[in-house]
């Protein structure tokens, strides 16, 4: 079964540091492309970062450009999110998400995670 | 940044209507347009990609289509388990943008 599991949410104080992985599994990991995108408590989607399939190119949003840090270790199959000085906007469920198709930056993202809370507060 | 203007934000339907949700691009994306389903406490679930193709498994009651820069998302027959939230989502330029979403309930 194609899946992503992601964890390292949880409580953090504002200006604090927070890791998140997405571990996958049943695919060829280095073959995709993989998005985080975020959704705030009621909110829509906001889509983050994204990392190509060796780890050479990265983008951000311009929110989180800066203090986010998107990485992936293909050797382990996980996919990770480093988060600096974090702000209570930053509160949200992340969710890790593959783009549909090999070797591809754009189009449907299939599957997606469940996503993994972050709540930032003191 | 490419804007997606969805609409309607909500919508009330019953049973066995045709459903039909439209995103338009500020821009051209060509048919770089996703349509994503969302129950509540679950991720998106792909179900229609690049404008008009339907996902492997989903339903085939689903359908998008795409006239320029304006898109549309039906539903042909509504069951009571598509309540839920839909979103439109552009992949032609950076930063991707999903539209506002549409909230789907049974009248």
């Amino acid at each position: 079964e194609v899946q992503l599991v992601e964890s390292g949410g949880g409580l953090v104080q504002p200006g604090g540091s927070l890791r998140l992985s997405c571990a996958a599994s049943g695919f060829t990991f280095s073959s995709y492309w993989i998005h985080w995108v975020r959704q705030g408590p009621g909110k829509g989607l906001v889509w983050v970062s994204r990392i190509n399939t060796d780890g050479s190119s990265t983008s951000y949003a311009d929110s989180v450009k800066g203090r986010f840090t998107i990485s992936r270790d293909n050797a382990k199959k996980t996919l990770y999110l480093q988060m600096n000085s974090l702000r209570a906007e930053d509160t949200a469920v992340y969710y890790c998400a593959r783009v549909r198709g090999t070797y591809r930056s754009g189009g449907g993202f299939d599957p997606w995670g469940q996503g993994t809370l972050v709540t930032v507060s003191s | 940044d490419i804007q997606m203007t969805q609409s309607p934000s909500s919508l009330s339907a019953s049973v066995g209507d045709r459903v039909t949700i439209t995103c338009q691009a500020s821009q051209d994306i060509s048919n770089y347009l996703n349509w994503y389903q969302q129950k509540p406490g679950k991720a998106p679930k792909l179900l229609i990609y690049d404008a008009s193709n339907l996902e492997t498994g989903v339903p085939s009651r689903f359908s998008g289509s795409r006239s320029g820069t304006d898109f549309a998302f039906t539903i042909s027959g509504l069951q009571p388990e598509d309540i839920a939230t839909y979103y439109c989502q552009q992949y032609d330029g950076l930063p991707v943008t999903f539209g506002q979403g549409t909230r789907l309930e049974i009248k």
